[in-house]
């Protein structure tokens, strides 16, 4: 089955900032990879996503990139601000059919 | 429009004891997924529901169980509760199967077992 790692757990950062998240997938036949914000006390929502063929999509200050061949794909975030602060999760669809969630990145933004 | 709804947010219940949670999905959305989050294991997978039929199953011991009903609205069941039990337990409104639209997560069902 499908195997998603996610780096870093942990990701500290100040206002302004940009940060990076990476998740590289193991199953070529993902074709799908969106990316969850989770708050506390809330569920995950979805933020960006992606599909096998476009390289990158933009959405205001994220931004995901998807590199096939070495199967990663990356989050951006840039300007961060501390409402940023969260738990971000990616994951990848379409081979198992099931989704394959990362173990998450704890993104800590400081004022 | 309305999101996904998750009751009840806050369940204690006693080990051997079953408890049941449901979730209304977004208006239209025919697709129910049920994720259990714990810290060490992340979001895992229980099972899908697509028009009144479980379409996936994740791998989890047969004490859980789900179902969903003609109007899209699901419910899951866990008997004989044990204390590893303890967890958020999270539902997902799509509009296909698989996530491949990306999922609509509820707020989730926090069951601490005693």
């Amino acid at each position: 089955g499908e195997n998603v790692e996610q780096h870093p757990s942990t990701l500290s950062v100040q206002e302004g900032d940009s940060a990076v998240i990476k998740c590289t997938y193991s199953d070529s036949a993902s074709n799908y990879f969106p990316w969850y914000k989770q708050e506390l006390g809330k569920g995950p929502q979805l933020i960006i996503d992606i599909r096998s063929n476009v390289g990158e999509k933009k959405d205001q200050r994220i931004a995901v990139t998807l590199n096939k061949t070495a199967k990663h794909f990356s989050l951006h975030i840039t300007e961060t601000q501390p409402e940023d602060s969260a738990v971000y999760f990616c994951a990848a669809s379409g081979g198992s059919y099931i989704p394959t969630f990362g173990r998450g990145t704890s993104l800590i933004v400081h004022p | 429009k309305a999101g996904v709804t998750q009751t009840p947010r806050y369940l204690i219940k006693t080990r051997g004891q079953q408890v049941t949670l449901s979730c209304s999905p977004i208006s239209g959305h025919r697709s129910v997924s049920w994720y259990q989050q714990t810290p060490g294991q992340g979001l895992q997978f229980l099972f899908e529901y697509f028009s009144e039929t479980q379409r996936n199953k994740g791998n989890f011991p047969g004490r859980f169980s789900g179902r969903q009903f003609s109007n899209s609205r699901s419910e899951m069941n866990v008997s004989t509760l044990e204390l590893g039990d303890s967890a958020l337990y999270l539902c997902a409104s799509s509009q296909s199967t698989g996530g491949m639209y990306g999922y609509t997560f509820g707020s989730g069902t926090r069951l601490t077992v005693v």
